[in-house]
């Protein structure tokens, strides 16, 4: 079944638009946090947001434990934005492995 | 501010040769974690470490799999005869244990290549 399903899966946008990633968790939340992997391969921590709403710049993620769903938001794009964002999820309780989504690769065109 | 930092950032290897990739969590944290990620897939967990023993691990971490606190600073993972499979980007990741499931910060990685 769905443990941590991402939505689209893929997205190009033109430089200076908004976008809205989602994440869909199979049970509660425990751990939700949000990567950016760049083209390079690093993994860039953006979020850790179990609940509620957080902002980083042009970034914000707001998590909704009850219905089990974290959406990502990127305001006015710019071309260092593209590569690929997992969200990723401790599914089980007792448990430290987190299980990551297969990712939407944005691709930010000049 | 603190971060995770593996060494290499890139190894190359023969089948069957071994290979002991490095990483140094942040320093006052207590629970370690090696994830990998085979290119193009998602990142996948491999073992979680605390307390210098494993405390949970995947299917992928078979007896193939070693982690190691060799000292107070680093943490390694080594591979004792690596397949053509094994070629992936290795994440080590650590977190500070002050929760009982908080964040997680991953290092750069380090992308082995099994020739």
């Amino acid at each position: 079944g769905i443990q941590v399903e991402q939505s689209p899966p893929d997205l190009i946008l033109q430089e200076g638009a908004n976008s809205t990633l989602r994440c869909n968790f199979s049970d509660s939340v425990n751990n939700l946090q949000w990567f950016h992997q760049n083209p390079w391969g690093q993994l860039i921590n953006l979020f850790y947001i179990p609940s509620g709403t957080k902002q980083n710049g042009r970034l914000s993620a707001t998590t909704v434990a009850t219905e089990r769903y974290s959406l990502l938001y990127i305001s006015s794009s710019q071309t260092t934005d593209s590569g690929v964002y997992f969200c990723a999820e401790v599914l089980w309780a007792g448990s430290y492995q987190l299980t990551f989504g297969k990712g939407t690769k944005l691709s930010v065109i000049p | 501010e603190p971060e995770v930092t593996q060494t290499p950032s890139h190894q190359v290897t023969q089948m069957g040769q071994e290979v002991i990739l490095r990483c140094v969590p942040i320093s006052n944290h207590l629970y370690f974690y090696w994830y990998r990620q085979i290119l193009g897939q998602k990142v996948e967990f491999l073992v979680s470490f605390y307390n210098n023993e494993i405390s949970e691990k995947s299917e992928i971490f078979d007896d193939q799999f070693s982690v190691e606190r060799p000292d107070g600073s680093n943490f390694t993972l080594k591979i004792r005869s690596t397949k053509l499979e094994d070629s992936a980007m290795y994440f080590c990741a650590s977190s500070s244990g002050a929760g009982f499931v908080d964040e997680q910060f991953f290092g750069p990685g380090t992308r082995l290549t099994v020739l």
